[in-house]
C-alpha cells in the first residue's frame, strides 16, 4: 500500500461549489504539506502543518483552507471553487525538522473547475 | 526570495544518449538541493539530493553535484533509457516556511527508442 494517499484522484466540479481533497499517510510523519502544480510553474505551497495544532499558510493560500484531523490526515478545502483553481494538487509529508529531510508525495488529485 | 531555474523543455533524446538538465538556484542561506522525478500519471519521487557544497547525489545512474560557486545542481546521466521519460524537477529546501520545497518549473524528458 502507498504511504501517502489522496482522494479523490480526479474531480470535476462547477464554479461556486465547495470541494474537499483528502490526504492520508502511514509514514508517521508530523509535517504535512499541500502543493499545487500548474503547467510551466512547478509546484507552489498552499498550506503546511507541523502537527495537529500547528497550521500555517504558504505562498498561495487565498481561496483555500485546511484541516489537520489527526497526525495522519490533512484535508484541503476550496470553499467556493473558481476556474483558476483548476490544477493538480499534491499532498506531501516530511519526517523531521531538518531541511535535508526528504518530502514524500502522494499521487495527486486532478481538479477541474468548470 | 529563494528561487530555482531549470532549462526549458521538452527535451527529446535517443536511447543511450547523454543527458544534462541544467538547474541554477538563488538562496540567501545554505539550502539542501533535490531532484524529483514525476512519471506519467504519478506523484513526485525523490531521485537524488545533496545537502552541502561539493556533495554529489546519485541514484539509478543519475548524478548531480552541489556547486556553490556557480549556484548550480545540474542533473546528468550517461546513457538514458526509454523508461527515463518523465518530468524532472529541481528543488531547494527553504529554512523559512517550515522547510518547504521551492521548485523549478520542471523539464519534460522524452526518450525515443
Amino acid at each position: 500500500d502507498a504511504d501517502v494517499t489522496q482522494t479523490p484522484r480526479n474531480r470535476i466540479t462547477k464554479t461556486g461549489k465547495r470541494i474537499m481533497l483528502e490526504c492520508s499517510q502511514t509514514k508517521g510523519h508530523d509535517r504535512m504539506y499541500w502543493y499545487r502544480q500548474d503547467p510551466g510553474l512547478g509546484l507552489r505551497l498552499i498550506y503546511y502543518s507541523f502537527d495537529v495544532k500547528d497550521i500555517n499558510k504558504g505562498e498561495i493560500s487565498d481561496g483555500y483552507s485546511v484541516s489537520r484531523q489527526a497526525q495522519a490526515k490533512f484535508s484541503l478545502s476550496l470553499e467556493s471553487a473558481i476556474p483558476n483553481q483548476t490544477a493538480l494538487y499534491f499532498c506531501a509529508t516530511r519526517a523531521g525538522t531538518s531541511v535535508t529531510d526528504t518530502q514524500y508525495f502522494g499521487p495527486g488529485t486532478r481538479l477541474t473547475v468548470l | 526570495g529563494d528561487s530555482v531555474t531549470q532549462m526549458e523543455g521538452p527535451v527529446t533524446l535517443s536511447e543511450e544518449a547523454f543527458l544534462t538538465i541544467n538547474c541554477t538556484y538563488t538562496a540567501t542561506g545554505y539550502p539542501s538541493l533535490f531532484w524529483y522525478v514525476q512519471y506519467p500519471g504519478e506523484g513526485l519521487q525523490l531521485l537524488l539530493k545533496a545537502t552541502k557544497a561539493d556533495d554529489k547525489g546519485s541514484n539509478k545512474g543519475f548524478e548531480a553535484t552541489y556547486r556553490k560557486e556557480t549556484t548550480s545542481f545540474h542533473l546528468e546521466k550517461g546513457s538514458v533509457q526509454v523508461s527515463d521519460s518523465a518530468v524532472y524537477f529541481c528543488a531547494l529546501s527553504d529554512h523559512n516556511q517550515g522547510g518547504k520545497l521551492i521548485f523549478g518549473q520542471g523539464t519534460e524528458l522524452s526518450v525515443k527508442p
